[in-house]
């Protein structure tokens, strides 16, 4: 148990809709990662959170949006969903930011299924 | 576009046989390098990471890494593995992305299955 926890575990909807992933960093982390796996991408970064702030941007699209609250959780919100959304969430946490050396500890990931 | 490359998709050993994982990745700067594994049903957990000195680190559960900068690789070896190192190995590079932050890219993964 990595003390990041990831809600729900699995998740089905269907194409169009909007829905939200829930990460709950380790007690005393301060940044959150998100990161979606998929067979063919492999796993991307999406975006991280440091603080509240947002920090970093990958290859986030402009449909998926996030943001991480006073109490340190972070969710990431998915809309107008395609088939193509269809992966692995994962969201991962760390204590600092900005040296590139810290370890990021990772979740047990959000399955979602766009039908 | 920084890019990490694993050579292997799938990789099948039987016990005892030695392994070694390749990486490479496409950066002239700075890097900093980390193995990470999943192992089936389980989060990802760091391996090792390399940041700087002795090129050659040690992680955990016996799993060493190479550092060969003019190579621009960091392949991970193990002696002899065991059932239990069943899993997928992903290889990542932390770039730097700007505005103090930084990005962690990872390679699409080996599986390594080992025989009994």
């Amino acid at each position: 148990d990595s003390g990041v926890t990831q809600t729900p575990k699995h998740l089905i909807t269907a194409t169009g809709q909007r829905v939200t992933l829930r990460c709950s960093p380790r007690s005393g982390d301060l940044s959150v990662y998100w990161y979606q796996q998929s067979l063919d991408q492999g796993l991307q970064f999406l975006i991280q959170y440091y603080n509240g702030e947002e920090r970093a941007k990958g290859n986030i699209l402009e449909r998926f949006s996030a943001q991480q609250f006073p109490d340190l959780h972070s969710e990431l919100n998915l809309s107008s969903l395609e088939l193509g959304d269809s992966a692995l969430y994962f969201c991962a946490s760390s204590v600092e930011w900005g040296t590139g050396r810290s370890e990021q500890y990772f979740g047990p990931g959000t399955r979602l299924t766009v039908t | 576009a920084q890019s990490v490359s694993q050579h292997n998709h799938h990789v099948i050993l039987s016990e005892a046989a030695s392994l070694e994982l390749g990486c490479n990745y496409s950066y002239g700067g700075t890097v900093n390098l980390f193995w990470y594994v999943q192992y089936p049903g389980q989060h990802l957990q760091l391996l090792l990471k390399y940041f700087s000195g002795d090129p050659l680190v040690k992680g955990i559960k016996g799993f060493e890494a190479e550092f060969i900068k003019s190579k621009f690789s960091f392949n991970l070896r193990k002696p002899s593995v065991q059932w239990s190192d069943t899993a997928e190995y992903f290889c990542a590079v932390n770039i730097y992305s700007g505005a103090g932050s930084y990005q962690l890219t990872f390679g699409k993964g080996t599986k390594l299955s080992v025989i009994p």
